[in-house]
């Protein structure tokens, strides 16, 4: 199974920031991983997917980058709304597995 | 719209089996792979199981293989996630997710629904 391993697990930052979330995989695939955002009691939202490609409707301060075992994600100039849990997923092969999570607070 | 409700959760002693429904609208179906995801109380998200768009291919989680059986009904629009055998360790909201092909992701998701397994 690829396992997913998102750092940090956690990351306290202030509206306007930049912050980088990565996610390292335990083998080599290629770019098949996607990121969600998820809010307390809320459904997870897909904000990334192949790596790099923003889903419609999300904001451009969303990026990804990355590609065999090496992911991120950055969030630039931070918005109150953006503060919520971040999950890397792969679908290169099953099982599909999704990172722990990295929460992302207001400091 | 694409809308995903899911329905059938509830309290469950261990070793008993509920029926999980999602219920779609807003998109063609049965041109869809489709799957069930699980969050337990405070954890991460868990991939458990998808369906191909045709219902010829399904996979499963290891630790439910054997006790929790996915399909659809493309004419009803429907996706169900039969559970059996459940264990506290079951315990989660579900949640529908409309894609799963390979390569692919979840572009939309259901509200969830919650199952607790306990005696």
């Amino acid at each position: 199974d690829v396992q997913l391993t998102q750092s940090p697990s956690s990351l306290s930052a202030s509206v306007g920031d930049s912050v980088t979330i990565t996610c390292r995989a335990s083998q080599t695939f290629n770019i098949y991983l996607n990121w969600y955002q998820q809010k307390p009691g809320k459904a997870p939202k897909s904000l990334i997917y192949a790596a790099s490609n923003l889903e419609s409707g999300v904001p451009s301060r969303f990026s990804g980058s990355g590609s065999g075992t090496l992911f991120t994600l950055t969030i630039s100039s931070l918005q109150p709304e953006d503060f919520a849990t971040y999950y890397c997923q792969q679908t290169y092969s099953f099982p599909y597995t999704f990172g722990q999570g990295t929460k992302l607070e207001l400091k | 719209e694409v809308q995903l409700v899911e329905s059938g959760g509830g309290l469950v002693q261990p070793g008993g089996s509920l029926r999980l429904s999602c219920a779609a609208s807003g998109f063609t179906f049965s041109t869809y792979w489709m799957t069930w995801v699980r969050q337990g109380p405070g954890k991460a998200m868990e991939w458990v199981a998808t369906i191909k768009f045709d219902g010829s291919e399904k996979q499963y989680k290891d630790s439910v293989k054997g006790r929790f059986t996915i399909s659809r009904d493309n004419a009803r629009n429907s996706l169900f996630l039969q559970m059996n055998i459940l264990r506290t360790e079951d315990t989660a909201v579900f949640y529908c997710a409309r894609g799963g092909a390979y390569s692919d992701r979840h572009d939309y998701w259901g509200q969830g629904t919650l199952v607790t397994v306990s005696s």
